[in-house]
């Protein structure tokens, strides 16, 4: 049974950089059949994807947060990485790692690990 | 950029039927899917392309989606049905999720 968990800081101070790392167990992170994915969610709204990786590198990034993102993926480890740069107040929620099955037309997250709450505060 | 729009809330009585809209321009033309988010747990894919259940999901849930407008349809509603619902898109090589919808069994 596929999981994945993610691991980092909670709390990172305004401007800093919020780093989280995603770690798959149960499953390859270098399967040919998936992406994988970072989402987050403020408290008490909705959904936001942030990113997607391939284990071969080719990323997809969501347009409103590109210029402060960095995504990346150590098949080694079988784990994949998020970067957020600059960060503010508004950056506060729980950040979720996901397997993304991509196809031509469409794409969906399944499954999701349990996600690690992070604060932007000084 | 791509919006998704959901109704802000949803009450059904159990055992009814409760129906969760999503509209998006051409939304018909994508593929819809659906996320059910109980309190204080992390999202679980329910419907996908359109209309297809994982997994594990029960047989009360089902997907339709045409023209703006997709929806997911919950039978015989239970208590335990009472989330917070998202409706999610690919656009553009962006995936876009719907502002959400509390179900409230009442």
């Amino acid at each position: 049974q596929l999981q994945l968990q993610e691991s980092g800081p909670g709390l990172v101070k305004p401007s800093e950089t919020l780093s989280l790392t995603c770690t798959v167990s149960g499953g390859s992170i270098s399967s040919n059949s998936y992406f994988w994915g970072w989402l987050r969610q403020p408290p008490g709204k909705g959904l936001e994807w942030i990113a997607t990786i391939y284990y071969t590198g080719t990323t997809y990034y969501n347009p409103s947060l590109k210029s402060r993102l960095t995504i990346s993926v150590d098949t080694s480890k079988n784990q994949f990485s998020l970067k957020l740069s600059s960060v503010s107040a508004a950056d506060t929620a729980v950040y979720y790692c996901a397997r993304h099955k991509q196809l031509v037309l469409d794409a969906w997250f399944d499954p999701w690990g349990p996600g690690a709450l992070v604060t932007v505060s000084s | 950029s791509y919006e998704l729009t959901q109704p802000p809330s949803v009450s059904v009585s159990p055992g009814q039927t409760a129906s969760i809209t999503c509209s998006g321009d051409k939304l018909g033309d994508k593929y819809a899917s659906w996320y059910q988010q109980r309190p204080g747990q992390s999202p679980v894919l329910v419907i996908y392309q359109d209309t297809k259940r994982p997994s594990g999901i029960p047989e009360r849930f089902s997907g339709s989606n045409s023209g703006n407008t997709a929806t997911l349809t919950i039978s015989g509603t239970q208590a335990m049905d009472e989330a917070d619902y998202y409706c999610q898109a690919w656009d553009k090589s962006t995936a876009v999720f719907g502002g959400g919808t509390k179900l409230t069994v009442l």
